[in-house]
């Protein structure tokens, strides 16, 4: 039974350009979460989706960040025109939803390095 | 404003020592997790506990959530070197799905 699957591992972009982050819940899990993790820092929630819907994205910034979890796919977070404190550990986690005491399952991350 | 306090911050012992973790807040969670995480890799699931007073035992880890269930600790018994990692805790909150972490801790295990 394969973990919570996200990629690129590593991504690395210059000023301006776009970021996209996949991440593949665990098999059977129909919520995703991603958190992001600054150098030195705890991690931070920025959204949490359900199936073509965002449920909280009150951790997101307004500008330049988005995320989708469409019907088929990877849920995607989205970073447009970044900039150098975008730089961090993105994480995605995923639980099977209602009744499960919110148990959160994370992946490896993908560790982002904007020059 | 860190909801989640974690003391120490940062812990080296011996191996076979003892030691405690702790997770505490003034806000109560609905549940709360420990996660271990290692560099370069994301957080692993160690434990939920959801009742107040409730203790749960992994192997030589004993988990802890406090009566009121704003705090919670970690003790681990007779420490190994595999124990080396940076504990985490994270909160739920009640009707709130996300989860808040904690400061963490920053254990090391000498052989």
């Amino acid at each position: 039974n394969a973990g919570v699957m996200q990629n690129p591992r590593h991504l690395v972009r210059r000023r301006g350009q776009e970021a996209r982050l996949r991440c593949s819940p665990m098999k059977g899990h129909s919520h995703v979460y991603w958190y992001r993790q600054l150098p030195e820092e705890g991690l931070k929630f920025m959204v949490y989706l359900q199936k073509e819907n965002i449920i909280d994205e009150s951790g997101m910034p307004k500008e330049r960040f988005s995320a989708e979890f469409p019907k088929e796919g990877p849920s995607i977070l989205r970073i447009q025109q970044v900039v150098r404190g975008d730089s961090a550990a993105y994480f995605c986690a995923s639980s099977p939803g209602a009744g499960t005491y919110n148990e959160q399952f994370f992946g490896p991350g993908t560790r982002l390095t904007v020059l | 404003t860190q909801l989640l306090e974690q003391s120490p911050q940062f812990l080296s012992i011996q191996e076979g020592e003892n030691l405690t973790v702790y997770c505490n807040s003034s806000s109560v969670f609905s549940s709360l997790q420990w996660y271990r995480q290692e560099p370069g890799e994301g957080p692993v699931l160690l434990v939920t506990v959801v009742t107040g007073g409730e203790v749960k035992k992994l192997k030589r880890l004993t988990f802890q959530f406090g009566d009121a269930r704003k705090d919670s600790s970690l003790h681990i018994t007779a420490a190994q070197p595999g124990d080396t990692g940076l504990y985490l805790c994270a909160g739920a909150r009640f009707g709130n799905e996300k989860l808040t972490f904690g400061t963490g801790t920053r254990l090391t295990i000498i052989p």
